[in-house]
């Protein structure tokens, strides 16, 4: 199982309609769970984290977290043209050598008119 | 306030030469985390630093070496370069490490490009 795995899509959505996104992980004991966004040709941005199960939100963008199944999502309501991009998962994943943040190889998004 | 400044933005090498990037993080940010991103492999973790100290390392090859400074400013350094090195590499600042659920912020990159 990978560490952090996510669908490579691409996911095509229509504008104003909802695109959902997920991701799973294989290390229980993570307790933090981030969303990056990031453009072709641009470094990833930070647009959610969520620490603790249940819904989090923030303008379009909410976040679900279930630890128990260890599965995180990302929901884009209304979306928009400008939405296309890929959107990577992150965990903090305890190896050997500690913590270290790791991403899935993102879920490529677009956002058709 | 200024974001996380990585130079070069591109550079051009030959096999078998070395190369040294830079990483200035966000002011008061101590941990300095760095990544490969390649379209086959996507992020790939390469090392993390905190006040100084390598606290994680990827499963990179001894090639790939880095260090952090008293400033938190970190430098990575491949030696003799193989076209596989080819890629963008991230860096990535943030309040503490990995285990302190701080988010990251990223820097623009540096292109490496081996010939």
């Amino acid at each position: 199982q990978k560490e952090v795995e996510q669908n490579s899509g691409p996911l095509s959505v229509p504008e104003g309609a909802i695109a959902s996104l997920n991701c799973t992980y294989s290390d229980r004991g993570s307790q933090s769970f981030f969303w990056y966004r990031q453009y072709s040709g641009k470094s990833p941005e930070l647009i959610m984290s969520i620490y603790s199960n249940g819904d989090k939100e923030d303008g379009r963008f909410t976040a679900q977290l279930n630890k128990a199944s260890q599965y995180v999502s990302l929901l884009i309501r209304d979306s928009q043209p400008s939405d296309s991009a890929t959107y990577l998962c992150a965990v903090p994943i305890l190896t050997g050598g500690g913590n270290k943040l790791t991403f899935g190889t993102g879920t490529q998004l677009k956002v058709e008119l | 306030k200024a974001g996380v400044t990585q130079t070069p933005r591109y550079l051009i090498k030959t096999r078998g030469q070395q190369v040294t990037l830079s990483c200035s993080p966000i002011s008061g940010h101590r941990s300095v985390s760095w990544y490969q991103q390649t379209p086959g492999q996507g992020l790939q973790f390469l090392f993390e630093y905190f006040s100084e100290t390598q606290r994680n390392k990827g499963n990179f090859p001894g090639r790939f070496s880095g260090r952090q400074f008293s400033n938190s400013r970190s430098e990575m350094n491949v030696s003799t370069l193989e076209l596989g090195d080819s890629a963008l590499y991230l860096c990535a600042s943030s309040l503490g490490p990995a285990s302190t659920n701080y988010g990251y912020t990223f820097g623009s990159g540096t292109r490496l490009t081996v010939v």
